[in-house]
């Protein structure tokens, strides 16, 4: 079935460091990716989607490129603030089958 | 309304009790999901609904569990006799449409004692 792999956390960054968490997927047909965000005590939020290969998602400077050819998904931003600790989800749709599945999550703490 | 609405917000049960929780999608959704967020983050689907119907149960613990979407009405998901391992958040979401992005509320927290 469909499953979708993400780095293990968790990652603590310094305030304006570079942040990558990797997302890999497995899925029949074109899947759907999405990063979702979950503050602490809060549910979960869409923080990015792309729909097809080569689609590049972004918002609140994260960004992340839908990669067919290696199947990943990666999340990235330039420069992390405390604000942006929460754990962070990678989920696929795939087409015709709407649940979202999704990966373990990865806890990200950012220090001042 | 503009978001997802679930109540409570937090249940507690003994063991063997019933455990019921709501929820109101946005208005105009058509697409109700229920997924269940358990120790370590993972996330697993339960059923999703298209208005009263069923769209799919693939997730559901037939013995215990069962969800419905009622006209006019929260939907609920109900588990009969919990168990310890029901422990868990358990979340809803909806969607205008069955591939629209899915908006999430912000969850029950299940405690099995």
């Amino acid at each position: 079935g469909d499953s979708v792999t993400q780095m293990e956390g968790p990652v603590t960054l310094s305030e304006e460091a570079f942040l990558t968490i990797n997302c890999t997927y497995t899925a029949t047909g074109y899947p759907s990716l999405f990063w979702y965000v979950q503050y602490p005590g809060e549910g979960l939020q869409l923080l990015l989607k792309a729909t097809k290969a080569d689609d590049k998602g972004s918002n609140k400077g994260f960004e992340a490129t839908y990669r067919k050819e290696t199947t990943s998904f990666h999340l990235e931003k330039g420069s992390v603030q405390v604000s942006d600790s929460a754990v962070y989800f990678c989920a696929l749709r795939n087409s015709g089958n709407t649940p979202l599945v999704f990966g373990k999550g990865t806890r990200l703490s950012v220090i001042a | 309304g503009e978001e997802v609405a679930q109540t409570p917000k937090h249940l507690v049960r003994g063991e063997g009790q019933k455990a019921k929780l709501y929820c109101a999608p946005i208005k105009g959704h058509s697409y109700v999901f229920w997924y269940q967020q358990v120790l370590k983050n993972e996330f697993k689907f339960l059923i999703s609904f298209q208005n009263e119907n069923v769209f799919d149960e693939t997730g559901m613990p037939k013995e215990r569990f069962s969800a419905k979407c009622l006209p006019n009405s929260p939907c609920s998901l109900e588990i009969q006799a919990t168990k310890l391992e029901d422990s868990a958040v358990y979340f809803c979401a909806s969607s205008q449409f069955r591939d629209n992005e899915q908006f999430f509320g912000p969850g029950t927290r299940l405690t099995v004692l």
